[in-house]
């Protein structure tokens, strides 16, 4: 089975500049995941997709940061204008649970580490 | 939101010997996962255990959803298992989409 897949795997970019990142889950997991995680900090959830439906974005900065998920399959997250303090590392994770209690395993990609100069 | 309070944040070991990590949530929760961070940063799922007790090879986890709090077992530890340990809770409250994650707990086994 193929695991969840993300790019790019490093990004370094200026502030102000904008910055997209792409997921793809494992096949047949209605819900995907991003989260942020910050150096030395455990993941925190920014968005969380049920199929193509949002679940909850109430962490997001949606002054800058959004997210889709069409078809229900691939995701990207966009950063505009990034901030020094948007420098970490973006997980994507996804899972088999379609009901609101997860009732299975969590799967992350290998993130995308990104560097705001 | 519910609150994950993990223990200790940093743990030494030897090579081969044993150790025990502890996760306290302050609510009731419908879910309880264990993850594995590598060196190199990728997050592995260990367990998926809102109750009860599970084994995978030398690791076993123990969850007491009424006491609220889970423990991680490593046996006979190698270095390979160095890393940070997450423990990860959704709360059962209404409104409780999010898997919340604990600060981890960093593990290093030398040889």
């Amino acid at each position: 089975e193929a695991g969840v897949a993300q790019s790019p795997r490093y990004k370094i970019i200026e502030k102000r500049q904008s910055v997209a990142f792409w997921c793809n889950p494992i096949s047949g997991h209605a819900t995907l995941y991003w989260y942020q995680q910050i150096l030395g900090q455990g993941p925190k959830l920014l968005i969380q997709f049920q199929n193509n439906g949002v679940v909850d974005d109430s962490q997001l900065p949606k002054d800058r940061f959004s997210a889709e998920r069409l078809k229900g399959v691939d995701s990207t997250l966009k950063i505009q204008p990034a901030k020094l303090e948007d420098s970490a590392v973006y997980l994507c994770a996804s899972s088999y649970s379609i009901n609101r209690v997860l009732n299975s395993p969590l799967h992350f990609g290998n993130g995308t580490r990104l560097t705001v100069t | 939101g519910i609150q994950v309070e993990q223990s200790p944040p940093d743990l030494i070991l030897q090579e081969g010997a044993n150790s025990t990590l502890r996760c306290n949530f302050s609510d009731s929760v419908n879910n309880l996962q264990w993850f594995h961070q590598n060196p190199w940063g990728q997050l592995i799922n260990l367990f998926y255990i809102p109750s009860g007790t599970k084994q995978n090879g030398r690791l076993s986890a123990t969850t007491v959803a009424t006491e609220r709090y889970s423990l991680l077992y490593i046996s006979s530890s190698q270095t390979t298992d160095s890393g940070v340990y997450f423990c990860a809770v959704q709360g059962s409250g209404a409104g409780s989409y999010q898997l919340t994650f604990g600060k981890g707990t960093k593990l290093s086994v030398i040889p």
